[in-house]
């Protein structure tokens, strides 16, 4: 089982709709959790932190469930812009600071 | 906010030959350098986490003596990929960890060995 794990769609869309994309992690001693972007043949950017109670930044909503080892991310009205690879991120615990990395999830928006 | 200035973003060489990566923090010390690969289509996988004034730890399945990482400085980190083969070719990210702006990445490199 990998650690991190995402579908890798790709999702296509029309502009405005609301997609959502999740993750699930393997390892119950993971500490924190994001959210990156990643555009082709680009470096990752991070485009949120998910707290455990949930977070919103504008048209972007993370969530996590510890219990279920579930990372969620919700992007509502979506643009053309928003199209590229969504990867989800988890910290290791043990002060390491280890970043595992999901395959991501490829959005593609379309008129 | 922290930068991390990663050279160079493009870089061609012939089977056999050594290529040198460099990140460098440019407002920040960074203290630890993780280096990641990333083959198309799948994750970023750490290779090895750099530290600075000591040896690197790295992650399985990666060779030590192929793979090269010296993090002589706060501010400065390299990978060097030795005796390069085509399975080599990639795309090689490193990022450091900031206190204050959490990680932050490299541009990458994207290594084409011919």
């Amino acid at each position: 089982r990998k650690e991190v794990e995402q579908d890798p769609g790709p999702f296509n869309v029309p502009e405005g709709a609301t997609v959502a994309f999740n993750c699930t992690y393997s390892n119950s001693a993971s500490q924190s959790f994001f959210w990156y972007r990643q555009d082709c043949r680009k470096e990752p950017k991070l485009l949120m932190s998910v707290y455990s109670s949930g977070n919103e930044d504008g048209r972007f909503t993370a969530q996590l469930n510890r219990a279920s080892q579930y990372i969620s991310l919700l992007i509502r009205d979506s643009k053309l812009s928003d199209s590229a690879t969504y990867l989800c991120v988890v910290v290791e615990g043990g002060g390491g600071n280890k970043l595992t990395f999901g395959t991501g999830t490829q959005l593609k928006v379309e008129l | 906010g922290a930068v991390v200035s990663q050279h160079p973003s493009r870089v061609i060489c012939k089977s056999g030959t050594s290529v040198k990566i460099e990140c460098r923090s440019l407002d920040f010390q960074a203290t630890t350098m993780f280096w990641y690969r990333q083959f198309p289509k799948q994750s970023l996988m750490l290779m090895a986490t750099s530290n600075e004034g000591s040896k690197a730890t790295y992650e399985q399945g990666v060779e030590k003596d192929k793979f090269l990482i010296n993090h002589a400085s706060l501010t400065l980190s390299t990978l060097t990929v030795t005796s390069a083969h085509p399975e080599d070719s990639s795309f090689y990210i490193c990022s450091a960890r900031n206190q204050d702006y959490g990680y932050t990445f490299g541009s990458g490199t994207r290594l084409t060995v011919v």
